[in-house]
């Protein structure tokens, strides 16, 4: 398997633009995560899919930043409009099972919006 | 809710010797307890896991941990580090029960830094 796979690597746009970043998870797996990265907060859980629902979407920081799963092979974050402060490593993490298992890390999207 | 708590955000030491990288947590229901690893410009890798059964787990790379439920804490050890053990290192606990069992909750990170 390829493992978790995120795209794009890097993203640069300007403030006030739309910007998606997409996750891939392995195969089987039915639990999907969304963190954000910065050298201020650490790693923080934004939004957390059991089954392609979302269970726990407390740290999505406001209504500029949404996510979804369509189905179980593929998952979006989206934030509009882009400001600076979203500057940030996202990273997209999968897992097998529900709590017990290992969660799985993509490569991660460094974003920079100037 | 959980939270989690490293104590260090940085730990310099020589190669060879031993270390701990401390880890407290929170939670209103019961843990699973995690330490991962992060080389420069990677995902996270995962270290070792706290499940139930004996409080000391061992991992991979030579490193284990201890869970003390009463002072809730889930301390990471090496005996003996070597150059390539520099990395940032996150402990992490997924809640058992409640509205948001499975979740995955990361401490903000240790930068251990090896030197010769």
């Amino acid at each position: 398997d390829a493992g978790v796979i995120q795209s794009p690597r890097h993203e640069v746009t300007e403030m006030g633009q739309e910007v998606t970043l997409r996750c891939k998870p392995i195969s089987g797996h039915n639990s999907l995560f969304w963190y954000r990265q910065t050298m201020m907060r650490g790693l923080e859980l934004l939004i957390y899919f059991n089954n392609n629902v979302p269970i726990d979407d407390s740290g999505m920081p406001e209504d500029r930043f949404s996510a979804k799963m369509p189905n179980a092979s593929f998952s979006t974050l989206k934030i509009q409009p882009s400001e600076p402060r979203d500057s940030a490593v996202y990273f997209c993490a999968s897992r097998p099972g529900q709590g017990r298992t290992e969660a799985f890390f993509g490569q991660g999207t460094r974003l920079t919006v100037v | 809710a959980q939270s989690v708590t490293q104590l260090d955000s940085q730990v310099p030491v020589f190669e060879e010797a031993p270390v701990e990288l401390r880890c407290n947590y929170s939670s209103s229901v019961s843990v699973y307890l995690f330490w991962y690893v992060q080389y420069p410009n990677q995902g996270l890798q995962l270290l070792l896991k706290y499940l139930s059964g004996s409080t000391l787990v061992k991992g991979i790379n030579g490193f284990e941990a201890e869970f003390n439920k009463s002072q809730t804490s889930f301390h990471l050890r090496k005996p003996s580090v070597h150059i390539s053990d520099t990395a940032e290192y996150f402990c992490a606990v997924s809640a058992l029960y409640g509205g948001s069992q499975g979740n995955l909750i990361f401490g903000k990170g240790t930068k251990l830094s090896v030197k010769p």
